[in-house]
């Protein structure tokens, strides 16, 4: 069974400029959280999906970050424009149950900013 | 709200001794703690969890920790510590009740170095 897959792996962009990470879940998975580590700091919560709807986004820091969960499947997560201090590493997690209990996360995309 | 404090951004040991990697939290409802591990170039990969019972818990790789409710600690241990146990160890939690509802708190994470 294939696990959590981001894409890419390592993004490096300049400041001003647009990315989106994608992130494909674990099949069947209903629920699908994004997580960012800033460098230095704790890997913080930035949303959760329930299927194709928000259910949490609590931790977006500003309007340049975009989610969108396409029928339910693969996320993606756009930042526009981009800025300095978006740069570190992007999780994605998946899970069967609402409580996330049994979380699996991918690899991870880091992001660079220059 | 919820927070978890790792007390050791870094520990170095040797190969074959003992570790203990710490972790206490705050919460004002009930909590799942976690343990997840982030070998090299990899992942998050979960360790070991505690949801209820006993509050030994034993993870893969030969890891065990102890949920100590009276002093909120969720403190990682391991009797004899490999060269491929060389990560970064996040402690989390997450809670649910009071509107919360399962996100993951995590720890800044724990370096663990065994050397030679």
């Amino acid at each position: 069974e294939a696990g959590v897959t981001q894409f890419p792996s390592h993004s490096v962009i300049e400041k001003g400029q647009t990315v989106t990470l994608r992130c494909d879940p674990i099949s069947g998975h209903d629920n699908l959280y994004w997580y960012r580590r800033v460098m230095g700091k704790e890997i913080k919560f930035l949303l959760h999906f329930v299927k194709e709807s928000k259910q949490d986004e609590s931790g977006m820091p500003n309007n340049r970050f975009l989610a969108e969960r396409t029928g339910g499947t693969y996320s993606t997560l756009k930042v526009q424009p981009a800025e300095l201090e978006d740069s570190g590493v992007y999780f994605c997690a998946s899970s069967q149950d609402l409580t996330g209990v049994e979380a699996f996360f991918g690899q991870g995309t880091r992001l660079t900013v220059v | 709200a919820q927070s978890v404090t790792q007390l050791d951004s870094q520990v170095p040991v040797f190969e074959e001794a003992p570790v203990e990697l710490r972790c206490n939290y705050s919460s004002s409802v009930s909590v799942y703690l976690f343990w997840y591990v982030q070998y090299p170039n990899q992942g998050l990969q979960l360790l070991l969890k505690y949801l209820s019972g006993s509050t030994l818990v034993k993870g893969i790789n030969g890891f065990e920790a102890e949920f100590n409710k009276s002093q909120t600690s969720f403190h990682l241990r391991k009797p004899s510590v490999h060269i491929s146990d060389t990560a970064e160890y996040f402690c989390a939690v997450s809670s649910w009740g009071g509107g919360s509802n399962y996100k993951l708190t995590f720890g800044k994470g724990t370096l663990l170095t065994v050397n030679p």
